[in-house]
């Protein structure tokens, strides 16, 4: 069964201090994976998208990483900002047929980061 | 350039009441989808469309019927509102289809009593 999760649940961080959020998959075949931002009360907002070939991408403060190997990938927030409180959703593309795809979204990791 | 947009942002409806979700973009994009987001489950696509005059059928679409009668809109119906019908819609649009990147609306919260 395709399956993405994501770890912590929940995150409480100081502004100015770095975090990473992990995310695990197990969908297969694999297409591509993208982290999203969704503020409170907002829609999601695209971070980073990977393909397999991809190891690491940078969104600004933000930096993903891939390893299709162990179907991981994890998202760092270096120097953190209060407005960088929000849910962080792992979504993993999975390829059908041809360009038919279907996104596996996750729970979310929400990120609280307080002054 | 708005992106996308939602209407209305809030509604309460009576079960057995009908409504329908409006989602406008202005990115010329192809493709368009609704999801709903519920607590504790990831967001779950109902329909999509791949071009103007198509539908397709999601994840989760008993319940649901649209309809992309021009490009920039995708329309979402209830028929007759249920209480499991309670959640966050969220419209997106992409230029490549669920591979590539999609384009998120400020959603529409909907309350079934």
């Amino acid at each position: 069964k395709n399956q993405v999760e994501q770890s912590p649940q929940s995150l409480i961080i100081l502004e100015g201090k770095n975090c990473t959020l992990q995310c695990n998959y197990t969908v297969s075949p694999f297409s591509n994976l993208r982290w999203y931002k969704q503020d409170t009360g907002r829609g999601p907002v695209s971070l980073t998208i990977m393909t397999f070939s991809e190891n690491t991408k940078s969104n600004g403060r933000y930096t993903a990483t891939l390893d299709a190997d162990t179907k991981q990938s994890s998202l760092h927030i270096t120097a953190s900002q209060l407005s960088d409180s929000a849910s962080y959703i792992c979504v993993v593309s999975a390829s059908k047929d041809g360009n038919n795809r279907k996104l596996i979204w996750g729970l979310g990791t929400s990120l609280a980061v307080n002054p | 350039n708005a992106g996308v947009t939602q209407t209305p942002k809030f509604r309460v409806l009576k079960t057995g009441q009908s409504m329908t979700l409006l989602c406008a973009q202005d990115m010329n994009h192809e493709y368009m989808y609704w999801y709903r987001q519920d607590p504790g489950m990831g967001l779950r696509l109902i329909h999509y469309s791949v071009g103007e005059g198509t539908t397709a059928k999601g994840e989760v679409p008993d319940g649901y019927n649209v309809s992309r009668l021009k490009k920039q809109n995708f329309l979402l119906g209830l028929e007759s509102a249920a209480p499991s019908q309670t959640s966050v819609y969220f419209c997106a649009s992409s230029s490549l289809g669920e591979g590539g990147e999609q384009f998120f609306g400020p959603g529409t919260r909907l309350t079934v009593l």
